[in-house]
């Protein structure tokens, strides 16, 4: 089945350093994917949406120049948290859609954990 | 995107079944009615997905009734790795993969 895999799962960094978190898909090609941030006992909220070859799209309140995506290849997107604040320590998981399967069933990365001190 | 709304928590006993309600009274025509279970600390992971009446996979159940301003997960004879919050998201093909995750169901299965 499809695979996508997020690098690192855990990272601690101090206030004010760069974060980069990396989504993959192993086993297929993916055009979108999309980022999540998730505090603890709460829901998922959307972030944005990264798109190979073109700019990402933000959902509103999201701040771009915070959030740097980057979807370098067909199965490779970024997320750098800029500038980390202890507030920015929650739960990131991308996703993404795969070929030939509804358009519902998107493909989870394990998620990871920021931790800003 | 049409607005779901779920029981906050539902408890149950192994090998019992489990039925999940969402509600979602402004579906619009379009919309496809997407389940998904997670597990603390991982990524969500699809159950099912159905447009009307029921679908069934080798999981769980997805009953839609005629109106579908409603449906029901069921998840037969649950065992205690069921554990997990399940998602309801409602959503069509042109807003493929942006849905909005509601505040879910937390499922506790006990022995």
């Amino acid at each position: 089945g499809a695979v996508v895999s997020q690098h690192p799962s855990r990272v601690i960094c101090k206030s004010g350093t760069s974060v980069k978190i990396e989504c993959r898909s192993l086993d297929f090609q993916a055009t979108t994917m999309f980022w999540y941030r998730q505090f603890p006992k709460q829901s998922l909220m959307l972030m944005a949406t990264s798109n190979e070859g073109s700019k990402a799209t933000y959902e509103q309140g999201v701040e771009k120049d915070k959030f740097l995506i980057n979807h370098a290849s067909l199965t490779l997107s970024t997320l750098t948290v800029t500038s980390a604040h202890p507030e920015d320590s929650s739960f990131y998981i991308c996703s993404a859609p795969a070929q030939g399967r509804p358009f519902g069933e998107l493909f989870f990365g394990e998620g990871s954990r920021l931790t800003v001190l | 995107l049409a607005k779901t709304t779920q029981p906050i928590s539902m408890d149950s006993y192994e090998g019992q079944e489990v039925n999940i309600t969402c509600s979602h009274n402004n579906i619009a025509t379009n919309d496809y009615i997407t389940w998904y279970q997670q597990f603390p600390s991982q990524g969500p992971r699809f159950i099912i997905q159905g447009y009307k009446t029921k679908v069934t996979n080798e999981v769980a159940s997805l009953f839609i009734p005629a109106d579908r301003k409603s449906s029901t997960l069921s998840l037969p004879r649950v065992s205690l790795s069921d554990t997990a919050v399940y998602y309801c998201l409602v959503g069509e093909a042109d807003s493929w993969g942006k849905f909005q995750f509601g505040a879910g169901t937390q499922v506790v299965v006990t022995p």
